[in-house]
């Protein structure tokens, strides 16, 4: 079974970092593309970045470049999203996916279940 | 950067009948590389809809999707109770990928 485990969310500061981390299982994680999609309370989708089966090819959202960071271990199956210079906006459910391709520009067929990040004074 | 747009932003309908959702792209999305999502309260999305018209794994025929271009359409041919949730549409052809803000589909 695809498990999908996030983890690192919390209460942070403004203009401080947090490390999210995403744990995989029940499948070949070198095998494909993931992806952090974020869910502000009340509201909708947003996709954060994505990054290839192997790193090579790694996007993100315009709202988020330059202050967040995503990779991964494939030797760990993990996923991880760096988040520096932290905003208010920032503050939202951080969902992991799983894209159905290795180059990460599939779309997302399985999900964890989120990491809250509140970024608050 | 692709605007997706969902209408209508509510939809009210009862078991046993059939829901059209509609969403429409401020520019062609390439390759028909679109999908739809599922939410329920308190869940993570659930992927319906993957290459405008394939369904995922699990789905039940009862789902279909289709469209090209810059419109595209989810149909729930006969509503069971279990599929009162909130939509989304997503391009996945051109980075940002984007999604749209979510038809709610209410009894």
């Amino acid at each position: 079974e695809v498990q999908l485990v996030e983890s690192g969310g919390g209460l942070v500061q403004p203009g401080r970092s947090l490390r999210l981390s995403c744990a995989a299982s029940g499948f070949t994680f070198n095998e494909h593309g993931m992806h952090w999609v974020r869910q502000r309370a009340g509201k909708g989708l947003e996709w954060v970045a994505g990054i290839s089966w192997n790193s090579d090819s790694i996007v993100y959202a315009e709202s988020v470049k330059g202050r967040f960071t995503v990779s991964r271990d494939n030797a760990e199956n993990s996923l991880y999203l760096q988040m520096n210079s932290l905003r208010a906006e920032d503050t939202a459910l951080y969902y992991c996916a799983k894209d159905r391709w290795d180059s990460g520009t599939s779309c997302y067929d399985r999900w964890g279940q989120g990491t809250l990040v509140t970024v608050s004074s | 950067e692709i605007v997706l747009t969902q209408s209508p932003g509510t939809l009210s309908l009862s078991p046993g009948e059939r829901a059209t959702l509609s969403c429409r792209a401020s520019q062609t999305v390439n390759g028909r590389y679109f999908a739809w999502y599922q939410q329920k309260p308190g869940q993570a999305p659930r992927l319906l809809i993957y290459g405008a018209d394939n369904r995922a794994t699990g789905i039940p025929d009862r789902f279909s999707g289709s469209g090209s271009g810059t419109d595209f359409t989810l149909t729930i041919s006969r509503l069971e109770p279990e599929d009162f949730a909130v939509f989304y549409c997503q391009q996945y052809g051109r980075s940002p990928y984007t999604f749209g803000q979510g038809t709610n589909l209410q009894i």
